[in-house]
């Protein structure tokens, strides 16, 4: 199965870019990469996905290296309400069914 | 659209005891998960379901049964509770996938305690 790397912790000052990233040096050439993040006391949601080209939805961006063993997810902004734990998932496989690492923990500063 | 709910949102069992954790959604989805939390953790997948009467094992499963006898209803079952059953649980679906990973959608969670 593939598996991914993130760091365990990382700050970032509000209004600021975050650049979050993520090792996936076994993932193979029709794996998607996904991103959830998860707010203090909720559950996780959905950030982006993508596959090989860079992708962009109104929450984040996705840079994904041409290689593609590793991406980045950009905030371009980040605010208070940033402040999350990223998680970088590999493709779940049959039934579409995820593994979650654990995570980066973003903190944002005011 | 109330999307995943899932019920009771908190729950205090003592050692032995029972419950049923009830997880719906109304989106007609195929796919649905239970995945637990322990504090400072990342989740890990309990059980999971492809569809309507179908069931399967995720990392851990052991100590926890399920049921899917409507498309939109996931049941996750604890027969003994026991202390290390101690978590938040999360219950979440899908679409069928097919093969480019649909996006999963997830419920508030139900925190419980097993004393």
């Amino acid at each position: 199965d593939a598996k991914t790397t993130q760091p365990n912790s990382m700050e970032s000052n509000e209004e600021e870019p975050v650049h979050l990233p993520c090792n996936h040096s076994t993932i193979s050439g029709t794996d998607y990469i996904h991103w959830y993040r998860q707010l203090p006391s909720q559950g996780p949601e959905y950030v982006i996905h993508g596959l090989t080209s860079n992708v962009n939805n109104r929450m984040a961006s996705l840079a994904i290296a041409e290689d593609r063993k590793s991406s980045t997810l950009i905030l371009h902004r980040a605010t208070l309400r940033d402040a999350a734990v990223y998680y970088c998932i590999p493709p779940g496989g049959y039934g579409n069914k995820l593994v979650f690492g654990a995570g980066t923990i973003l903190r944002v500063k005011s | 659209n109330a999307g995943v709910t899932q019920t009771p949102k908190f729950r205090v069992l003592k050692t032995g005891q029972s419950m049923t954790l009830l997880c719906a959604q109304d989106m007609n989805h195929e796919y649905m998960y239970w995945y637990r939390q322990d504090p400072g953790m990342g989740l890990r997948l309990i059980h999971y379901s492809v569809g309507e009467g179908t069931t399967a094992k995720g990392e851990v499963p052991d100590g926890y049964n399920v049921s899917r006898l409507k498309k939109q209803n996931f049941l996750l079952g604890l027969e003994s509770a026991a202390p290390s059953q101690t978590s938040v649980y999360f219950c979440a679906s899908s679409p069928y996938s097919r093969g480019r990973g649909e996006k999963l959608f997830f419920g508030s969670g139900t925190q419980l305690s097993v004393l």
